[in-house]
C-alpha cells in the first residue's frame, strides 16, 4: 500500500518568513495530493491540493509543489502570519483503494511574532 | 450544506459502557471515512464505505469495534465494551468521485471521547 513521510514534524518561522513542508510517498501511481490544515481542537480542513497532471499549484500565499520522478510534493507558505499556525498534514491517493487517502504525520507549524 | 455531521460532540463514558457515534455525510458523497485521532499514533483510519458497502475495515482495532452505515445519510461506529484506551477524538469524513476523478474529503467536527 501507499506510505506518506512528512518532515519536518516541527517548524518555527518569524512572521513574514517562508515555511516549507515536505512530503514523499511510495506508490509511483498515486495522482491526488492534498493538503489539511488542522488548527487547535478543530476539525482538519482541505486548504489545497495538487493532482499528478499538475507540477504546481498556487492559491494567494499558499502553494504545492509535486515532482513525480523523485515522488515528493511540498507545501509553500509565503509571508507567513499567526494565524498560519497550526498542524499541516499531506496525503496521498495511491492506485486502488478507492477514495483512500493516506496521510503524513503531521508537521507542528508555529509563526512567532 | 451543513457539511459533515458528527454527535455528540464529547462523550464521557465509564469503562465497559457501549459507545456509538453517529456521522451524517454531505449529501452526494459516495464515501465515508472513519478515523481516530490521538498524538501518539495520529490520524489512523478505522473504516471506510463507499456507496454504504464496508470496503476496507482493516484499521478496526479489534471486535469491540463495530461500524454500520444502513443508508446514504448516516453511519455509526460503536464501541463495546469501551477501555480508556478508546479515549481519542473520532472524525467523520466523506469524500465524492466522479468519472475516476478523486476529491479531498470533508470531515466533521469530530467526537471527543473519554472512557474513564
Amino acid at each position: 500500500g501507499e506510505n506518506v513521510e512528512q518532515h519536518p514534524s516541527t517548524l518555527s518561522v518569524q512572521e513574514g518568513d517562508s515555511a516549507v513542508i515536505k512530503c514523499t510517498y511510495s506508490d509511483s501511481a498515486s495522482n491526488y495530493f492534498p493538503w489539511y490544515k488542522q488548527e487547535l481542537g478543530k476539525r482538519p480542513q482541505l486548504i489545497i491540493d495538487i493532482r499528478s497532471n499538475v507540477g504546481e499549484k498556487k492559491d494567494q500565499r499558499i502553494a504545492v509543489t509535486l515532482n513525480k520522478t523523485a515522488k515528493h510534493f511540498s507545501l509553500h507558505i509565503t509571508e507567513t502570519q499567526p494565524e498560519d499556525s497550526a498542524v499541516y498534514f499531506c496525503a496521498a491517493k495511491g492506485w486502488g483503494g478507492g477514495n483512500k487517502l493516506t496521510f503524513g504525520t503531521g508537521t507542528q507549524l508555529k509563526v512567532e511574532l | 450544506d451543513a457539511g459533515v455531521i458528527q454527535s455528540p460532540r464529547h462523550e464521557v463514558t465509564e469503562m465497559g459502557q457501549e459507545v456509538t457515534l453517529r456521522c451524517k455525510p454531505i449529501s452526494g458523497h459516495d464515501y465515508l471515512f472513519w478515523y481516530r485521532q490521538t498524538m501518539m499514533r495520529g490520524l489512523e483510519l478505522l473504516i471506510y464505505f463507499n456507496n454504504n458497502v464496508p470496503i476496507d475495515d482493516s484499521g478496526m482495532p479489534e471486535d469491540r469495534f463495530s461500524a454500520k452505515m444502513p443508508n446514504a445519510s448516516f453511519s455509526t461506529l460503536k464501541i463495546q465494551p469501551s477501555e480508556p484506551r478508546d479515549s481519542a477524538v473520532y472524525f467523520c469524513a466523506s469524500s465524492f468521485s466522479s468519472g475516476g476523478t478523486n476529491y479531498g474529503y470533508t470531515f466533521g467536527s469530530g467526537t471527543r471521547l473519554t472512557v474513564v
